[in-house]
């Protein structure tokens, strides 16, 4: 059975950092593409970053270039998102989710976790 | 990141049927595969279709997509009362080479 547990969340002050973990089972996990999806208070869900299989190609959104970034330890299978200067608008639960099918135009994410909350406030 | 256009709330009696529609460009849909999402807060988004019109295993067939050109459509048939939720739509993006999210539509069972 494939599970992603994701963890790492809390609260933290603008401009601080954070690193967010998600380990998966149930699967190979170096033979899989990977994401993170947010979802803010109130708000939609929204696609922050993914990455492929060995680690080499990784694609980030534009509101957190720069200052998100994914990666990931297929010896542990562990995925993380480092962040970084975190503004108040990064607040939102986080998700990891598995990726399947055909990059990148048939992708689907076939697995998700149950998130982890970040809060960004002072 | 440009979101897909979704309405806000979509409505049915038990039994009837909904549709509820995504409406994207032509470096989006056009051009890559839709995917729908079911999300109850809290949890775990569940995916519903993939592929446009594909169902994974265990997704009953009261769930059905399709895509034409820029925009794709999301059916529930035979409304049930635990399909109240809210539903997302997703695709690869061409220009912001990223994926980009429906605003998401909340159903509503009367």
């Amino acid at each position: 059975e494939v599970q992603l547990s994701e963890s790492g969340g809390g609260l933290v002050q603008p401009g601080g950092s954070l690193r967010l973990s998600c380990a998966a089972s149930g699967f190979t996990f170096r033979d899989f593409a990977m994401s993170w999806v947010r979802q803010a208070p109130g708000r939609g869900l929204e696609w922050v970053s993914s990455i492929y299989g060995g680690g080499v190609g990784t694609y980030h959104a534009e509101s957190v270039r720069g200052r998100l970034t994914i990666s990931r330890d297929n010896s542990k299978n562990i995925l993380y998102l480092q962040m970084n200067s975190l503004r108040a608008d990064d607040t939102a639960t986080y998700y990891c989710a598995k990726l399947e099918g055909h990059p990148h135009r048939e992708y689907y994410f076939d697995y998700w976790g149950r998130g982890t909350l970040v809060t960004v406030s002072s | 990141q440009s979101a897909l256009t979704q309405p806000p709330s979509v409505s049915g009696a038990p039994g009837q049927r909904v549709t509820i529609s995504c409406s994207g460009r032509s470096s989006n849909i056009g051009v890559s595969a839709v995917s729908w999402y079911q999300h109850l807060p809290g949890t775990a988004p569940k995916p519903l279709i993939y592929v446009n019109d594909q169902r994974p295993s265990g997704v009953p067939d009261r769930f059905s997509g399709s895509k034409s050109g820029t925009s794709a459509s999301l059916v529930i048939s035979g409304l049930q009362s635990d399909d109240e939720a809210d539903y997302y739509c997703a695709t690869w993006d061409d220009s912001l080479n990223g994926y980009v999210f429906g605003t998401g539509t909340k159903v509503t069972v009367l």
